[in-house]
This record gives structure tokens, C-alpha cells and sequence, in this order.
């Protein structure tokens, strides 16, 4: 299964990017790269996918390393409402044909005023 | 659009009671997920569905549950409430299992066994 790595915490200045950091070295080469987010205790909300392109939504940017090793999710204009923990999940196969993402502990990003 | 609808919000138990989360989504999605998420933790899988009628066990599926009579319903059972079952419950879905998998959550289900 491949895991993933991410800080346990970042801060940013509201306004600013904001680039969050994640490592998957063991990922394989069918696999996606997902990101949520989780805003207080809230159920999880979906922000981006990719495979190896460079992905972009009206949410946030994903850069995806040649290797696809790493990655990093960038929120462009960090407002007071990104302020989540954000998870980098690497799909797990389970049975059944069924895929299953795994969430880690994430990293809680503060975003200050 | 509901998408994904969770009752009850807030519960709590005895230590020994039984009670059902409930889970229904809108979307006509076949795949749907149950998850608990301990204080200060991720998410840990507990059951999960393919279809109606399949049901599969997750990473942390013992004490619990569940039946899938429906596409839209995915009800959890707790048989015999105990204190390590205090959690927040997340119920998902998703339109496929393989590929672009991208879950669609509920709000929550608050449990507390005192």
C-alpha cells in the first residue's frame, strides 16, 4: 500500500499560496493522488485528483513531481475559510474491485489574518 | 441535491445498547463507505458496500454492522455499545470504485457511550 507523508502542521498569511507538501514514495504508477479537506468537524470535502499531470479546478492547483514521488497541493489565494486540515491519500486497493482511500492524520493548515 | 444524509446527528449510549446510523444519499451512486474518525486522528475505513446486497469489512470493522438493501441506504448497526465506539461517524459515497474515485461525505454522526 502506499502511504503518504505530509507536516503535521503549516501556517500562512491570509492572501498568500498556500503549498502543501506530500511525500509518496511508493506510490505506483496506476495510482491517483487525491486531496481533501476537513473544516472543523465537518465530514471531509473533495478538492482535487491526479494520476501525473499537473491538475487545476477552481479550488486549488496540484503539482505532481516527474517521478510522482511527491506532490503539492497549492491554494492560490488563501482566505480565512481555508483554514482545514488537508489530506493527501494515495487510493488503496481493497477487495470486491472496490478502491479505498485511506486518510491519514493530514495537515492542519492555519491561515492568519 | 442532499447528496449524503445523516441521521441522527448527535447520540448518546449505555455502555450495552444497540442503536442504527443511518446513511442515505441522492446521488445513485453504487459505492458507499462508513468511516469513524477518533478525536485528533484520520479517518479509519469500518465497512463498505459495491453495490445493494455486497458488503465488504473495512480496517476496523469489529462491533459493527451493516446491510445494504438499497443503492440509496447504508445503515450501521452498533450491537453492544462501548466506550472505545465513541467516535464521529462519516458515511460516503461514490459514483465508482476503480479509477477517479472521489468520495462524497455526510455531515456526521456524533456518538458517545457513556
Amino acid at each position: 500500500d502506499a502511504k503518504t507523508t505530509q507536516p503535521t502542521s503549516m501556517d500562512c498569511a491570509e492572501g498568500r499560496a498556500a503549498n502543501l507538501p506530500c511525500n509518496h514514495s511508493t506510490i505506483s504508477g496506476n495510482e491517483y493522488v487525491y486531496w481533501y479537506r476537513q473544516i472543523h468537524s465537518q465530514g471531509p470535502q473533495y478538492i482535487i485528483h491526479g494520476l501525473k499531470n499537473n491538475e487545476t479546478n477552481e479550488m486549488a492547483s496540484l503539482i505532481i513531481t516527474e517521478d510522482r514521488k511527491s506532490s503539492t497541493l497549492i491554494l492560490p489565494h488563501a482566505t480565512l475559510r481555508d483554514t482545514a486540515v488537508y489530506y493527501c491519500i494515495v487510493r488503496v486497493v481493497a477487495g470486491a474491485g472496490s478502491y479505498q482511500l485511506t486518510f491519514g492524520k493530514g495537515t492542519k493548515l492555519s491561515v492568519i489574518p | 441535491n442532499a447528496g449524503v444524509t445523516q441521521t441522527p446527528k448527535f447520540r448518546i449510549l449505555k455502555i450495552g445498547q444497540s442503536m442504527t446510523l443511518q446513511c442515505a444519499q441522492d446521488m445513485n451512486h453504487n459505492y458507499m463507505y462508513w468511516y469513524r474518525q477518533d478525536p485528533g486522528m484520520g479517518l479509519k475505513l469500518i465497512y463498505y458496500s459495491v453495490g445493494a446486497g455486497i458488503t465488504d469489512k473495512g480496517e476496523v470493522p469489529n462491533g459493527y454492522n451493516v446491510s445494504r438493501s438499497t443503492t440509496e441506504d447504508f445503515p450501521l448497526r452498533l450491537e453492544l455499545a462501548a466506550p472505545s465506539q465513541t467516535s464521529v461517524y462519516f458515511c460516503a459515497s461514490s459514483d465508482r470504485g476503480g479509477g477517479a474515485n472521489v468520495l462524497t461525505f455526510g455531515a456526521g454522526s456524533r456518538l458517545t457511550v457513556l
